[in-house]
């Protein structure tokens, strides 16, 4: 059962356009996402993050924004950078509890110049 | 701010050897604690989480199991290791602001 999906395996942007990655979640007891960058062999960067309170948080050149009643959450990077091809991961998290983060499946982004 | 120390980097093992991956954790205390793998061309799945000293609970069944003996070590182990069992594993600390650290990794490959 896969609480979190990242349904798009990889993307390809033109350097200096948006990148948009999409994020899906079912279970409606989490509250708190985040988004990562990961290399091979090494471990997960943070990159932002957002609480259900909240519908949009900008950081930068990255914004997260978030739709509840859609169970759906997007990374926006403007303008896109050759640096920023990487895996990125959404993770999500309940507050209460153990508060394990549960991770997509990943999207492979790669900024051609 | 947290930091968190993870060992060894890189490990090639034959199968059915045993296995101990270790984890400590600085500049918190009572921390949360998570072993993460990923699989080649997978995400990460969580395998074990502690809350507390001796406190394991596992997420999947497997071959690996985990220990907690001190507040700020977590300990990976297994008997005798899979082919199944390669793969890159994640130990993340989560301190009591919320954040999450995560170590360096440990790639491990099973012959």
């Amino acid at each position: 059962d896969q609480q979190v999906k990242q349904n798009s395996p990889s993307l390809s942007v033109q350097e200096g356009r948006i990148s948009i990655l999409n994020c899906d979640y079912t279970n409606s007891m989490f509250d708190y996402f985040l988004w990562y960058k990961k290399y091979p062999a090494e471990g997960p960067t943070f990159l932002i993050s957002i609480s259900s309170i909240k519908d949009k948080n900008e950081d930068g050149r990255f914004t997260v924004f978030l739709n509840k009643s859609a169970k759906h959450l997007s990374l926006h990077i403007v303008p896109s950078q050759p640096g920023d091809s990487a895996v990125y991961f959404c993770a999500a998290s309940a507050l209460q509890g153990a508060q394990k983060l549960v991770f997509g499946q990943g999207t492979r982004l790669t900024i051609n110049p | 701010s947290q930091t968190i120390h993870q060992w060894p980097a890189t490990l090639v093992q034959p199968v059915g050897s045993p296995l101990s991956l270790e984890c400590t954790v600085e500049g918190t205390s009572n921390p949360n604690l998570y072993w993460y793998r990923q699989a080649a061309g997978r995400g990460l799945q969580l395998l074990f989480y502690s809350v507390g000293i001796g406190q394991i609970s596992s997420e999947v069944p497997q071959n690996l199991s985990a220990s907690r003996p001190q507040d700020r070590q977590f300990i990976l182990s297994s008997k005798k290791l899979l082919l199944s069992d390669s793969g890159f594993y994640l130990c993340v600390t989560q301190g009591n602001d919320y954040g999450y650290t995560f170590g360096s990794g440990t790639r491990l490959t099973v012959v």
